[in-house]
């Protein structure tokens, strides 16, 4: 159980594009999902919490007209990079955390996007 | 807010040894304390959680881990390693604010296992 998917797996884009990656709960639902950033050898930092049918609560520093977090569903959330440059090459981490009574979250497999 | 330590970058370990991995937290009320695990490219997935009671959690893969309050510490520990265990750890603090956890994330440890 708690199974999360990202979709894609990795993604190769010219910079100016947008790339949109969703994060699905699989086998339940998720009122609250994340996204995270990890940059090579380095540990995860949290972009923004994702609350469905409300808008995305963006971390300090994150912009939240480059990355459009959407959570239109309790099963799917999607983040979206627009006008992607190299440096927004990374690996991107989304979790889903279970209904309320627990407080644990879930990671997805990750996305790792190459911004050429 | 809240912080964590990971002490060790990379630590080496021969298959069948004993193995610690140091966590120190900071946080000011009870934390919510997790280790994850991460193979290369790959996401991250949970070994073990405290939230309350026991203060030994056991978890996946033969891991526990255990909540010391007066040191600040959540050390991850597994008897006897082996190979399939080489991959990068990480502790995080959960902060609940009512209506979802944000995570702290250590730095990590990278764990290479010699046969």
């Amino acid at each position: 159980g708690a199974v999360v998917s990202q979709h894609p797996s990795w993604v190769i884009c010219k910079s100016g594009t947008s790339v949109k990656i969703e994060c699905r709960s699989l086998d339940f639902q998720a009122t609250t999902m994340f996204w995270y950033r990890q940059f090579p050898k380095q540990s995860l930092m949290l972009m923004a919490t994702s609350n469905e049918g409300s808008k995305a609560t963006y971390e300090q520093g994150v912009e939240k007209d480059k990355f459009l977090i959407n959570h239109a569903s309790l099963t799917l959330s999607t983040l979206t990079v627009t006008s992607a440059h190299p440096e927004d090459s990374s690996f991107y981490i989304c979790s889903a955390r279970l209904p309320s009574g627990t407080d644990t979250q879930y990671f997805g497999p990750g996305t790792r996007l190459t911004v050429l | 807010a809240q912080s964590v330590t990971q002490p060790d970058i990379h630590i080496t370990v021969s298959e069948g040894a004993s193995l610690e991995l140091r966590c120190n937290y900071s946080y000011g009320a009870t934390p919510y304390l997790f280790w994850y695990v991460q193979s290369p490219g790959q996401g991250l997935q949970l070994l073990l959680k405290y939230f309350s009671g026991d203060t030994l959690v056991q978890g996946i893969k033969g891991f526990e881990a255990e909540f010391k309050r007066s040191q600040s510490s959540f050390n991850l520990r597994k008897p006897s390693v082996h190979w399939s265990d080489a991959a990068e750890y990480f502790c995080a603090v959960g902060s609940y604010t009512g209506t979802a956890s944000k995570l702290t994330f250590g730095t990590g440890t990278r764990l290479q296992v010699t046969l």
